[in-house]
């Protein structure tokens, strides 16, 4: 039952722009995540934002959560070519996540 | 840091094959996950585990099983291959998350790619 979506399915910017992908999602989480896979390799966590929280930063990236709206952005700005990735969206609840198909990202230099 | 250990990158087995993947992990996490990944969607869940011995069905369990006799490792079996599941196969770990929800983040092996021919 998958229940995450992203938004677009893929995006192909010049370094140095702005990458925003979204995630919509059906019920209610505890948490959302965001994880980057690099071609061919597992997941890795980027950022995790909770359910009563409205954004997150880390570095380069930024998290929004809209509950009401059942959707998560995540912004990375200053885009490098190293950021090239899929990055998924994953709602959590309990111990299990649930993720997305994800957004595939290329960063031209 | 936290590291999950597949055992294999790549794997090419034949139709009817007995199929093991392992995976270990050094964290002492309660959790451990298979998911399977195929392009264009996502990670699904086969099988989750929460405890020694005790697993959990995911989302696509059919022909599948699992077994963790100890805590730091996790194996996917599968009883006879067949090409519909030549995949991208993702070990993951985590804690066990009750109350604080920053406890589910999950940390993956580098994933086992298997073709069944």
């Amino acid at each position: 039952s998958q229940q995450g979506e992203e938004d677009p399915q893929a995006l192909s910017i010049q370094e140095g722009e702005n990458a925003t992908m979204n995630c919509s999602y059906k019920t209610s989480i505890n948490n959302l995540q965001w994880y980057r896979q690099n071609s061919g390799r597992g997941l890795v966590h980027l950022i995790l934002i909770r359910s009563n929280e409205r954004e997150k930063h880390s570095g380069r990236l930024r998290v929004t959560l809209d509950t009401s709206k059942k959707s998560s952005s995540l912004l990375i700005t200053a885009s490098r070519a190293a950021d090239t990735a899929s990055y998924f969206c994953a709602t959590g609840y309990g111990n299990k996540l649930v993720f997305g198909a994800g957004t595939i990202l290329r960063v031209k230099s | 840091d936290v590291k999950v250990t597949q055992s294999s990158r790549y794997l090419v087995k034949r139709t009817g094959e007995k199929v093991f993947l392992e995976c270990v992990q050094d964290m002492d996490h309660e959790n451990m996950f298979w998911y399977r990944q195929d392009p264009g969607l996502g990670l699904r869940l086969i099988y989750f585990s929460y405890d020694v011995k005790m697993k959990e069905k995911g989302d696509i369990p059919e022909g599948y099983s699992v077994s963790r006799e100890k805590k730091e490792r996790f194996s996917l079996i599968l009883e006879s291959a067949s090409t519909n599941q030549t995949s991208m196969y993702l070990c993951a770990s985590s804690r066990w998350a009750v109350k604080e929800a920053a406890k589910n983040i999950q940390y993956f092996g580098a994933g086992t790619r298997l073709s069944v021919l």
